[in-house]
C-alpha cells in the first residue's frame, strides 16, 4: 500500500499563476478531502467527496479555488490565479468514508504540498 | 458556529514526566472525536473515541471522552524526545468523515 500520494511536494509560482495540486487515494478507499494549514489558521477543511462526488465545498475560500474528482483514484485542487495568502501546505486525505463502525482508522493523509506564491 | 479548543497550546516538559492534553468542543453534531500527532509532515492517527468514559490506549498514550462536559483527554506517560510532536484533535460532524480539528498543542520533551 503506497498510502495517498501527493504532488508536488513544493511549489513556488509567481502571483497570478495557475496552481495545479494533485493527490493520488489509497487503493479501496472512497473518500477524498483536501485540506490546508497555517499557522494562523491551523487545519481547515477545503472541500471533500465521497465516491467522486462533492459533498461540501463551503470550506472553499474564494472562486479562484477548485477541485475535481475525474476518477475513483485521483483529485486536484487548482487555484487560479494564486495569490501570496494562499501561502500554505495542503493536505489531501482519504479514508474508507463515512465514521460508523466501519471508520476505525481516521484518515489517512498524504504528505503534503508547501505552496508557496510570491 | 462549531468549535474545537485545546489547550495549552504548548508546552515543555522533561523526558520520564506526564502530559495531559484537554480538548474541548461545541458541535451541532457530534459523531466522534479523533486524536492525531503531527511532526514534520503530515498528521497521523492515535486514536478514535465515541463513548463516553471509555479509555482507549496504545503504550503509553491512552485518551478518553467525556460526552456530557463535552471534553477529552490525552495522556502520555514516561515521555520521550520522540514524543515531541504537535498533538491535534479533531470532531466529526457528519457521516462522510467530517472533521473539524482544532488549533493544536506544541509538545517538546527535552532530554
Amino acid at each position: 500500500d503506497a498510502g495517498v500520494i501527493q504532488s508536488p511536494r513544493h511549489e513556488v509560482t509567481e502571483m497570478g499563476q495557475e496552481v495545479t495540486l494533485r493527490c493520488k487515494l489509497i487503493s479501496g478507499h472512497n473518500s477524498l478531502f483536501w485540506y490546508r494549514q497555517t499557522m494562523m489558521r491551523g487545519l481547515e477543511l477545503l472541500i471533500y467527496f465521497n465516491n467522486n462526488v462533492p459533498i461540501d465545498d463551503s470550506g472553499m475560500p474564494e472562486d479562484r479555488f477548485s477541485a475535481k474528482m475525474p476518477n475513483a483514484s485521483f483529485s486536484t485542487l487548482k487555484i487560479q490565479p494564486s495569490e501570496p495568502r494562499d501561502s500554505a501546505v495542503y493536505f489531501c486525505a482519504s479514508s474508507s468514508g463515512g465514521t460508523g463502525p466501519r471508520f476505525e482508522g481516521g484518515y489517512t493523509f498524504g504528505s503534503g504540498t508547501r505552496l508557496t506564491v510570491v | 458556529e462549531d468549535k474545537v479548543v485545546q489547550s495549552p497550546l504548548s508546552l515543555v516538559v522533561h523526558e520520564g514526566d506526564t502530559v495531559t492534553l484537554n480538548c474541548s468542543y461545541e458541535v451541532t453534531n457530534f459523531r466522534s472525536l479523533l486524536w492525531y500527532k503531527q511532526e514534520k509532515k503530515a498528521p497521523t492517527f492515535l486514536f478514535m473515541l465515541t463513548s463516553s468514559g471509555i479509555e482507549k490506549k496504545s503504550g503509553r498514550l491512552s485518551s478518553i471522552l467525556d460526552k456530557k462536559e463535552l471534553f477529552s483527554i490525552l495522556n502520555i506517560t514516561a515521555t520521550q524526545t520522540g514524543d515531541s510532536a504537535i498533538y491535534l484533535c479533531a470532531v466529526s460532524t457528519d457521516s462522510w468523515g467530517k472533521l473539524q480539528f482544532g488549533a493544536g498543542t506544541q509538545v517538546v520533551v527535552t532530554p
